[in-house]
C-alpha cells in the first residue's frame, strides 16, 4: 500500500496569512503516460463531508477559490492557502488515487491564531 | 446537480452484517470512467477508503477488509450497496459514499454520511 504522510498534524495561522500543508507518499504517484500525479486534496469542515479542492496535484476543482493551490510531483506535495480566511478552518486531507488501495493522509487541522 | 445519500442502520450488533445503500442522482453509473466508492471515518479519526465500483462493474477493495466487504450496484435504481460482514466495534464510523467522474479526478461529490455504531 502507498502510505500518505501529512505534516504538520495541526497549524494555527493568522487571518490573511499563508498556510502550508505537506503530504508525502511512500512511492511515486506520477503516471508516466500523462505526466500527472494522481494526488488530491480535500477540505473537511466540522460536521461536514469532505470537499474536493485539488486533483492531479495542482488542478483546482471548479468553484474552489484561487487562494487554494496545490504543487508538487512524484512523492512530495504541498497545499497552500495564500490568505487564510475564517471559513478555511477545517481538516485537510491528501489522497493518492494512483493505485488501489486508494489511501488518505492522516489529516492536518488548520485553525486561526 | 449531483447528489448522493447514504442509508442504513444506525446500530448494529457485533458479528452481524451491515448493509448500506448509496442512492444517487445527477449522473449515470453506466457512463465510461465513472465510479462510486465508499469511505469511512471513525469518530475523530481520518478518512479510510473501503471499496469502489466502476461503470463496467469492475470492483476494488481495500485489502485489509477484502474478505468482509461486498460492493454491488443496481443501475436501474441508481444505487450502490456495500455490505460488511461480521462487524466489530472497530467498524463504528461515519460511512460516506462518493462519486468519481473519471479515473483522473478525486472524489468529486460526497454524500452527507451515515453514522453506524457497532455495539451489543
Amino acid at each position: 500500500d502507498i502510505v500518505m504522510t501529512q505534516s504538520p498534524d495541526s497549524l494555527a495561522v493568522s487571518l490573511g496569512e499563508r498556510a502550508t500543508i505537506n503530504c508525502k507518499s511512500s512511492q511515486s504517484v506520477l503516471y508516466s503516460s500523462n505526466n500527472e500525479s494522481y494526488l488530491a486534496w480535500y477540505q473537511q469542515k466540522p460536521g461536514q463531508s469532505p470537499k474536493l479542492l485539488i486533483y492531479w496535484a495542482s488542478t483546482r476543482e471548479s468553484g474552489v477559490p484561487d487562494r487554494f493551490s496545490g504543487s508538487g510531483s512524484g512523492t512530495d506535495f504541498t497545499l497552500t492557502i495564500s490568505s487564510l480566511q475564517a471559513e478555511d478552518v477545517a481538516i485537510y486531507y491528501c489522497q493518492q488515487y494512483y493505485i488501489s488501495p486508494l489511501t488518505f493522509g492522516g489529516g492536518t487541522k488548520v485553525e486561526i491564531k | 446537480q449531483i447528489t448522493l445519500k447514504e442509508s442504513g442502520p444506525t446500530l448494529v450488533k457485533p458479528t452481524q452484517t451491515l448493509t448500506l445503500t448509496c442512492t444517487f442522482s445527477g449522473f449515470s453509473l453506466n457512463t465510461n470512467g465513472v465510479a462510486v466508492g465508499w469511505i469511512r471515518q471513525p469518530p475523530g479519526k481520518a478518512l479510510d477508503w473501503l471499496a469502489l465500483i466502476y461503470w463496467d462493474d469492475d470492483k476494488r477493495y481495500t485489502p485489509s477488509l477484502r474478505s468482509r466487504l461486498t460492493i454491488t450496484r443496481d443501475t436501474s435504481k441508481n444505487q450502490v450497496v456495500l455490505t460488511v460482514n461480521n462487524v466489530d466495534p472497530m467498524d463504528t464510523a461515519t460511512y460516506f459514499c462518493a462519486y468519481r467522474r473519471h479515473s483522473s479526478s478525486g472524489w468529486v461529490s460526497w454524500g452527507q454520511g451515515t453514522l453506524v455504531t457497532v455495539s451489543s
